[in-house]
């Protein structure tokens, strides 16, 4: 089945503890990116990587890191996580470019106190 | 980044009732695409619209794209339940732009 997957799914966790939220596809897609959704701001994009150690910064980079070392994988690394980046995050993957279809994984809902 | 300006926010209406949702902004989108997300899980595409004027349908939903590229609306007749959800347009300016910006989306509650 074609899909992407996001671990974990829910993550409670301090400030100042670094984290990982890892995502994986298994459609062979060139880009993949990170989404935030927060109440009232929508959907707002992370990070992008159009291909494997192609990335860049979407609209709300600051605080973030990734990484794509292989074509399937782009985690998403929160060195010292803050209370504000207290969100849904979604991973998402298409063929080669943002015009086709995005698909999304299941979303990782991150509480930092 | 280009804003996307979505309306109405919310929208709650009664099983069997026509409605419309805009998706408006200041500059010439390259590419629209439409998405429907319901509650704990991520948005699913419905339809990427290209061309000025453009009209496609899907069952019950048509989408329409503005002449000048700039504004897209999503109708959809005789509402379901099953319809429930957050309708969100998302815009790319195409070439080498990778970017993907997200309007604030449309909460369409269908009432049974």
């Amino acid at each position: 089945e074609a899909q992407v997957t996001q671990n974990p799914r829910y993550l409670i966790t301090v400030t100042g503890k670094k984290l990982t939220v890892t995502c994986s596809q298994n459609m062979n897609h060139e880009y993949m990116s990170w989404y935030r959704q927060d109440p009232g701001l929508g959907l707002r994009q992370i990070y992008y990587s159009m291909n494997v150690e192609v990335t860049d910064k979407g609209d709300v980079p600051e605080g973030y890191k990734v990484s794509r070392k292989e074509k399937r994988n782009f985690p998403l690394i929160l060195e010292s996580p803050s209370p504000n980046q207290t969100s849904l995050y979604f991973c998402a993957s298409s063929l080669s470019h943002p015009i086709y279809e995005q698909y999304f994984g299941p979303g990782t809902r991150l509480t930092v106190t | 980044t280009q804003l996307l300006e979505q309306s109405p926010q919310f929208l709650s209406i009664q099983e069997g009732e026509n409605l419309t949702v805009y998706c408006n902004s200041s500059s010439v989108f390259s590419s629209l695409q439409w998405y429907r997300q319901e509650p704990g899980e991520g948005p699913v595409l419905l339809v990427t619209v290209v061309t000025g004027g453009e009209v496609k349908k899907l069952k019950r939903l048509t989408f329409q794209f503005g002449d000048a590229r700039k504004d897209s609306s999503l109708h959809i007749t005789a509402a379901q339940p099953g319809d429930t959800g957050l309708y969100l347009c998302a815009e790319n300016s195409g070439g080498s732009n990778y970017k993907l910006t997200f309007g604030k989306g449309t909460l369409l509650t269908v009432n049974p």
